[in-house]
């Protein structure tokens, strides 16, 4: 699993509320990574970093807000949950060629 | 941005070879890589070849790159239960992110 942890692995949370997921890489690599999956749609990329306070916008980051206070610590917070949010999160760190990926959370916004 | 698509399933008897097909647009990209999903877990990187080759065999899995007709396909030989998952195809972009495909269902038939 390369040293990645995601947290939480599932959660449900209200309309309109904050949340945040964090992923926690062992290894100190430089990119981190957040993709959401959905039917139909395979992986989209949200966010992606490449160093600590380096971030930069993928194709889907409306709605979404990222940090990366630490090398080992990448965090999305959605500020405000909407129901097209609900999805199941992954998080992917770079290391030379090779891409890993966390084993994903869970979010169902009701 | 690299646009990646693949057919969205398809049905094999065990003991047969799996032929799943990729077509990307970005003919920029640098690896094209496949990974293996199983029902509630994350990514597997099974595979991925540079933009350079032509084929990469390792064990039951050959990777094919025509980059021509940009065209990615992953063979499996000797199809078993155990390969029935969701494979991803993925294109690497600036900033070394990853295009997904939508992903193919594969599944084998006893």
């Amino acid at each position: 699993d390369a040293g990645i942890t995601q947290s939480p692995r599932h959660k449900v949370t209200e309309t309109g509320t904050p949340v945040t997921l964090r992923c926690h890489q062992t290894e100190n690599h430089r990119y981190m990574y957040w993709y959401r999956q959905d039917p139909g749609h395979g992986l989209r990329l949200i966010h992606y970093s490449y160093g600590v306070k380096d971030t930069d916008k993928g194709e889907v980051s409306d709605g979404y807000s990222v940090s990366r206070s630490k090398t080992e610590d990448f965090l999305l917070t959605l500020e405000s949950a909407t129901s097209s949010q609900t999805s199941v999160y992954f998080c992917a760190i770079r290391e030379d060629t090779e891409a890993f990926f966390g084993q994903g959370t869970r979010l169902t916004v009701v | 941005g690299e646009d990646v698509e693949q057919s969205l399933f398809l049905s094999v008897r065990e003991g047969d070879s799996s032929v799943i097909n990729c077509t990307y647009t970005d003919s920029s990209s640098t690896y094209l890589y496949w990974y293996k999903q199983e029902p509630g877990a994350g990514l597997q990187l099974l595979t991925y070849i540079f933009s350079n080759m032509d084929m990469k065999q390792d064990q039951r899995l050959t990777v094919l790159l025509n980059k021509k007709d940009k065209h990615l396909s992953l063979r499996i030989a000797d199809t078993q239960t155990g390969d029935s998952a969701i494979y991803f195809c993925a294109g690497s972009g600036s900033a070394r992110q990853l295009t997904f495909g939508s992903g193919t269902q594969l599944t084998v038939l006893p």
